[in-house]
């Protein structure tokens, strides 16, 4: 069964700072894996799809890296803003469609960028 | 990307009573899926919901406390039947999109206090 851990589950940091976000899974049979925010009490904003035979994705200030065979993925946000304040999620899909082969949710990292 | 269109945003509802929520999504798709984040938690899989065919439930979801409609490709309704404190969650309605790769949207999520 796959697990999605993250890590660290909050981080603060100034304004400015560069971070990373880190996201492990169990099995390394994933065919994509999809980084989302989330504000508090709403829905999913999807930020980064990467393949599972890419290495990195990149979206203005953010660079999403897998290495798939260490079951690892991290979120690099540059110059962070206190806009950026929201929680990260992670989540894995496994090869396969239907209703059996469904994405698996890491419970996130909650991150306050401090003005 | 799909824009999904979920509602009500909120609510508040006595124990006993029983919400519908709805999602529309700007264009057709095959399956539609049903989320539960309790507080505090991941993302939790209810059911897929398939035009035309009975909702596909997840192990510890049922139909009488959960029922699903799919009237049509592009909108879908789930109620949360008889409602408990611990049913205080978010609910998010999300699509697929294959674009090369399959990655998923959500709506803004309902979320729902029980009192």
């Amino acid at each position: 069964k796959q697990e999605v851990t993250q890590i660290p589950a909050a981080l603060s940091v100034p304004e400015g700072e560069n971070l990373v976000l880190n996201c492990s899974f169990t099995d390394s049979a994933i065919y994509n894996l999809q980084w989302f925010r989330q504000d508090p009490g709403k829905g999913l904003t999807s930020l980064l799809l990467i393949q599972s035979s890419q290495r990195e994705q990149t979206s203005g200030r953010l660079n999403a890296s897998l290495d798939k065979s260490s079951g690892r993925s991290t979120l690099y946000i540059a110059a962070s803003q206190p806009g950026d304040s929201a929680t990260y999620l992670c989540a894995v899909r496994p090869f396969g469609k239907g209703s059996n082969y469904k994405l698996t949710f890491g419970k996130g990292t909650l991150l306050t960028v401090n003005p | 990307s799909a824009v999904i269109s979920q509602k009500p945003s909120r609510d508040i509802c006595q124990r006993g009573t029983s919400l519908t929520i709805q999602c529309q999504v700007d264009s057709q798709v095959t399956m539609m899926f049903w989320y539960r984040q309790q507080p505090g938690q991941s993302l939790t899989l209810i059911a897929t919901a398939n035009q035309g065919s009975e909702a596909t439930y997840e192990s510890g979801f049922v139909i009488d406390k959960f029922p699903i409609s799919r009237p049509n490709l592009t909108f879908s309704t789930l109620t949360v039947s008889n409602m408990s404190p611990e049913d205080s969650s978010i609910y998010l309605c999300s699509v697929e999109r294959d674009r090369g790769s399959t990655e998923a949207f959500f709506g803004q999520g309902t979320r729902l206090t029980v009192v």
